[in-house]
């Protein structure tokens, strides 16, 4: 089974409306964290906002926050007042607490548009 | 500095070349791994280094020979590749003892042509 499921390939949001990008997971572990990067055009994966397993509150990073469910075990990104600057790959990522391999799981990423 | 450096950023090679491709950490960082990014595919592990003792190998293949001399500098040699073989690569590092709570930082990666 996939750690890690995107299932929007592509959005498109008008500059200075909130967007959701969607991401599930699946782990047996109690202990994990789950994490948003953004990829521009340029390549570089920037990392965007970190949410524990056992964190009771939400985590915000500025503009961005991530609406955790962990009973439907769902860790969906909001970004507020998009920007232009927003358009980019974003991917959805975990890392279980056994750190079994200590690696990351990464989703297929949802291309994001911002329209002017 | 930047946390994670990659040279080059861009490479175009033959297929009988033998190149190398370069990752640097600047944050005291004691694990580091290889992705490949392919063109519609997600990232895909290649290595994973841990205290520069190898802990993953995902099948790659032997034309692919990574090499981590310490815990700052993480190498990836290439030789004989093919042309699936271009893609994006990213180097990433990141703490371990944190458990699941610490982020991976990546480089800005090499695009890789094969010719």
């Amino acid at each position: 089974a996939q750690k890690i499921t995107q299932t929007q390939p592509g959005m498109f949001v008008q500059e200075k409306e909130a967007v959701t990008l969607d991401c599930t997971y699946d782990t047996s572990d109690q202990s994990y964290g789950l994490f948003w990067y953004k990829q521009p055009s340029s390549g570089e994966m920037i990392f965007l906002i970190y949410q524990g397993s056992y964190d009771e509150q939400n985590a915000t990073e500025g503009r961005y926050s991530l609406n955790f469910q962990k009973a439907r075990k769902s860790a969906n990104l909001v970004i507020s007042a998009s920007q232009l600057g927003d358009s980019a790959m974003y991917f959805c990522a975990m890392r279980e607490g056994r750190n079994t391999g200590n690696q990351f799981y990464f989703g297929t990423g949802t291309s994001l548009t911002v329209i002017p | 500095e930047t946390g994670v450096t990659q040279t080059p950023r861009h490479l175009v090679m033959g297929m009988t070349n033998k190149k190398s491709l370069k990752c640097e950490q600047h944050l005291g960082h004691n694990a580091m791994y290889w992705y490949k990014q392919s063109a519609k595919k997600p990232l895909e592990l290649m290595f994973v280094y841990n205290f520069k003792e190898q802990t993953e190998n995902n099948s790659v293949p032997s034309r692919f020979s990574p090499e981590c001399p310490n815990s700052s500098h993480l190498f990836l040699h290439l030789h004989t590749l093919q042309p699936e073989d271009s893609a994006l690569y990213l180097c990433a590092s990141s703490q371990l003892g944190g458990g699941a709570t610490t982020e991976a930082f990546f480089g800005q990666g090499t695009r890789l042509t094969v010719v």
